[in-house]
């Protein structure tokens, strides 16, 4: 499978507790893109890496949340402390890459998080 | 302050019909669009897309129109097919910009036999 992947699909956690996303992008995409989707919403914007470096974060992204994409390839998103409000679906999406940013986006599965 | 939006929640359609899902967007600055499906618990797939410089696009059942006066653009699916029931989204990007998509919240289609 050469698609998108993000692990884990599905975390449950207590609030306060501290949680961490995978996303493993197309291998040849160097642009990967982090998104949140609430019930009944389209996915938010949260942060965007271009290669290792993140050059933009959404203000959706409070101090709780970092994201990492060491080496350019893999991408982590942390959330510390979390709250009742960080649940949501987290998707992860990478694209090629192309001048003007033209491109398709691909997505991820997501991974579904529920704080209690 | 929502940029893309899609007014209609849900859509229901008789398999083999049209279906038309309708999206409108404010800010003059964006330059690309898709449409994106997605089924409970996956992630979005993208279906089709289209650039400014185009009023349509087509690919195999599926057609995009866009109508950059009025802002519009819409999606249409003939024939309908059961496998089509999905939430499809609308979402469109500003031009130079390095592709960061702004969402519409969905329209759910529901193709009935």
């Amino acid at each position: 499978d050469t698609g998108v992947s993000q692990d884990p699909r599905h975390k449950i956690t207590k609030r306060g507790q501290n949680v961490t996303f995978r996303c493993d992008p197309i291998s040849e995409h160097n642009r990967l893109y982090w998104y949140r989707q609430t019930l009944g919403q389209g996915p938010e914007f949260l942060t965007y890496f271009q290669n290792e470096a993140q050059l933009e974060k959404s203000r959706l992204l409070s101090d709780r949340f970092s994201a990492e994409r060491p080496k350019g390839s893999f991408s982590t998103l942390e959330i510390q402390r979390t709250e009742q409000g960080d649940s949501a679906m987290y998707l992860c999406a990478s694209s090629i890459g192309l001048a003007g940013g033209a491109e398709t986006q691909y997505f991820g599965p997501g991974t579904r998080l529920l704080v209690l | 302050d929502q940029q893309v939006k899609q007014n209609s929640p849900s859509l229901s359609v008789q398999e083999g019909r049209i279906s038309i899902l309708n999206c409108d967007y404010t800010n003059s600055m964006f330059d690309y669009f898709l449409w994106y499906k997605k089924y409970p618990a996956e992630g979005p797939t993208f279906l089709i897309s289209i650039s400014s410089i185009k009023d349509k696009n087509e690919d195999g059942r599926f057609t995009v129109f866009l109508n950059k006066s009025a802002k519009h653009l819409s999606l249409h699916i003939v024939p309908s097919q059961p496998g089509d029931s999905a939430v499809y989204f609308c979402a469109a990007k500003e031009v130079d910009s390095w592709g960061k998509l702004q969402f519409g919240a969905g329209t759910q289609v529901v193709v009935t036999p």
